[in-house]
């Protein structure tokens, strides 16, 4: 119950198309979900979060999308820029937990061609 | 500039080594965490402190130990004990447990010879 399911693995992506990663968690009591950005030899840097209140953020070419009742989370990069290209992890907590762990998906390396 | 500062960037170690990893932030956070990195595997924690002289075991703790003895400071020892050590190691802080964005440093990679 405290997997987030991230997918794809790997995903490769013309210059100014748009890139699309999806996450899955089973824990209702998540209510904060983050996507990190890690460019390579780097720490993960916040890139956008969304809470479950709303269905969609946008901020920039970044836009996660968000649906409650099937438990999914998807990071959509418009006009994807080879500047774009980095490993993307989705997460997930409970906020308000005891402990707020963030559970991390496994990543997805994005790659833009020019 | 306020960050997290992880040393050495990298680092190589004999089996049966202990090697210790440090991490110093100067954002004024009481929350510090251990993460290890594998490819495929995401990130998964190892140990983190909400506050001074206090650490809790996160998933995967086995063959690790922490101090915190310093806000600024919560270094992580790998132990001969850790079957598989090689791997990328990330220091993160947060204002509090509960509250504020995760900040990363810049990690380091061990590798055991």
């Amino acid at each position: 119950q405290q997997q987030v399911k991230q997918s794809p693995q790997s995903l490769i992506v013309q210059k100014g198309g748009i890139s699309i990663i999806n996450c899955a968690y089973e824990n209702t009591a998540f209510d904060y979900f983050p996507w990190y950005q890690q460019f390579p030899g780097k720490g993960p840097a916040l890139l956008i979060a969304i809470r479950p209140d709303v269905s969609e953020k946008k901020e920039g070419r970044f836009t996660i999308s968000f649906n409650k009742s099937a438990k999914q989370f998807s990071l959509h990069i418009m006009d994807s820029q080879p500047g774009d290209s980095a490993t993307y992890f989705c997460a997930a907590s409970d906020y308000g937990g005891a402990t707020n762990k963030l559970i991390f998906g496994t990543g997805t390396l994005l790659a833009v061609q020019p | 500039d306020g960050g997290i500062t992880q040393s050495p960037k990298y680092l190589f170690r004999k089996e049966g080594q202990n090697v210790t990893l440090s991490c110093e932030q100067n954002l004024n956070h009481d929350a510090m965490y251990w993460y290890r990195q594998d490819p495929g595997q995401g990130l998964r924690l190892i140990y983190y402190s909400q506050i001074v002289n206090d650490f809790q075991k996160g998933d995967i703790a086995e063959g690790y130990s922490v101090s915190r003895e310093k806000k600024e400071s919560f270094p992580l020892t790998v132990t001969s004990a850790q079957k598989n050590p090689t791997a990328f190691y990330l220091c993160a802080s947060r204002l509090t447990l509960n509250t504020g964005e995760l900040f990363f440093g810049e990690g380091s990679r061990l590798t055991v010879l």
